[in-house]
């Protein structure tokens, strides 16, 4: 159980267009979703919380316009770059609280990887 | 702000016991997570520390102490497929803030 997935893998995009990237909880329903970017050799980095129905939380420095956040359901969010430049190239990760889980568990998708030439 | 620290990398034989130490300074705490990530893969988890003291789980085991800010993952029988980056994150209001990680070379 708790199973999260991301769609797509990996994406090749070029500079100045939108990518879209789906989060999914498979077998269950998450209250919140969590994006995280992580370049390589360093940690994952938390973009934005999103809740279902509400708009998205964004940490501190992480362009709210450039990162459109959207959580129509329960088991779906979807997290749009918007115009993309190869410093957005990353490794998307989001991670899934379930309604029924530990208040502090977090599942995580197996990423997204963006490389934007 | 959040400040974890953690060892770049470390390498061990197989067969043998390898401690990844974790220190933290966060403004707020629920619990402290330790994952595994192998490359180009998202962490999985393998354990989570709320109480002071040692949580064992087969080959790993985690242990916090709160009033240190330090917590540490230990590895016992270490088999190549442990090669990989283990993250310290803690969690602080739902939210996870992760250290840079430490990888982990497992040698024959």
């Amino acid at each position: 159980g708790a199973v999260v997935s991301q769609h797509p893998s990996w994406v090749i995009c070029k500079s100045g267009t939108s990518v879209k990237i789906e989060c999914r909880s498979l077998d269950f329903q998450a209250t919140t979703m969590f994006w995280y970017r992580q370049f390589p050799k360093q940690s994952l980095m938390l973009m934005a919380t999103s809740n279902e129905g509400s708009k998205a939380t964004y940490e501190q420095g992480v362009e709210k316009d450039k990162f459109l956040i959207n959580h129509a359901s329960l088991t779906l969010s979807t997290l749009t770059v918007t115009s993309a430049h190869p410093e957005d190239s990353s490794f998307y990760i989001c991670s899934a609280r379930s309604i029924a889980g530990g208040p502090y568990e977090q599942y995580f998708g197996p990423g997204t990887r963006l490389t934007v030439t | 702000g959040q400040n974890i620290d953690q060892p770049t990398e470390m390498t061990a034989t197989e067969g043998a016991i390898v401690q990844i130490n974790c220190t933290y300074q966060t403004s707020g705490f629920n619990g402290l997570f330790w994952y595994q990530q192998h490359a180009g893969e998202a962490p999985t988890f393998l354990s989570y520390n709320v109480l002071d003291g040692l949580e064992e789980k087969g080959r790993f085991s985690s242990f916090l102490s709160r009033s240190k800010g330090y917590s540490y993952l230990l590895l016992k029988e270490l088999q190549m497929k442990d090669s990989a980056s283990y993250l310290c994150a803690v969690s602080n209001d739902y939210k996870l803030s992760f250290g840079a990680g430490t990888t982990v070379t497992v040698r024959a």
